[in-house]
């Protein structure tokens, strides 16, 4: 079965644009989480996709969103990027089931470098 | 407070000896899961193994095990005979969560252990 796959692996964006990230999940999975990680800050929680619903958001500003597709693969956007925002975004997957056993699967992520 | 708490920002160990990873975890929610990710320098999180609130057993995963102290809300990684391979970041995390559909399951991470096998 593969993994969680992320694209792009790589990128370099000026401050002030926008940048879309991409995530499937492993087949079957219906939960796609986002976390963000920094040498500063570790890794946060950014959001939780469920069924194309937005379930959990974490205290990240309104210029970072997300969704999510029908076949459960998730998108996230960040607009007017700012030198802050460079780090590791890390996408997760689970069965997405109650309770709070199901463990996440992480992709390889992608390393976001803001100029 | 911090939610998750990991002492050792570096730890170094021996191949072929076992290491302990500290973690501590702080909730007042009964129900919650305690997992431990291995990070290499690639950088992808690997999924290494996973505590219940609930369950009576510690976790063992092949040379992974965890030490769940429930009353001092700890759940320490032990890795035995360790490799060269394992030197990696290592984070603890819980997910806090009842049985409802809506509940989180963001995993709240601690600030991870650097662990340097020597050969």
């Amino acid at each position: 079965k593969a993994g969680v796959t992320q694209t792009p692996r790589y990128l370099i964006k000026t401050r002030g644009q926008q940048v879309t990230l991409s995530c499937s999940p492993i087949s079957g999975h219906r939960s796609v989480s986002w976390y963000q990680q920094t040498p500063g800050q570790g890794l946060q929680f950014l959001f939780e996709y469920f069924s194309e619903t937005q379930r959990n958001k974490g205290n990240f500003p309104g210029r970072f969103s997300g969704r999510q597709f029908s076949n459960s693969r998730s998108e996230m956007n960040v607009s007017t990027l700012e030198l802050g925002d460079s780090a590791l975004y890390l996408c997760a997957s689970s069965l997405g089931a109650t309770g709070s056993s199901y463990e996440q699967y992480f992709g390889p992520g992608t390393r976001l470098t803001v100029t | 407070a911090q939610k998750i708490t990991q002492t050792q920002p570096g730890m170094f160990v021996q191949e072929k000896e076992a290491v302990t990873l500290d973690c501590t975890y702080d909730t007042s929610d009964p129900s919650y899961g305690l997992f431990w990710y291995k990070q290499p320098s690639s950088g992808e999180m690997i999924f290494l193994i996973y505590q219940g609130s609930y369950d009576q057993q510690n976790a063992t995963e092949g040379r992974y095990s965890l030490n769940f102290q429930k009353a001092r809300k700890s759940a320490n990684l032990v890795i035995s005979a360790s490799q060269l391979g394992d030197s990696a970041m290592y984070f603890c995390a819980m997910r806090e969560g009842g049985s409802l559909s809506g509940s989180a399951r963001q995993l709240t991470f601690g600030s991870g252990t650097q662990l340097t096998v020597l050969p």
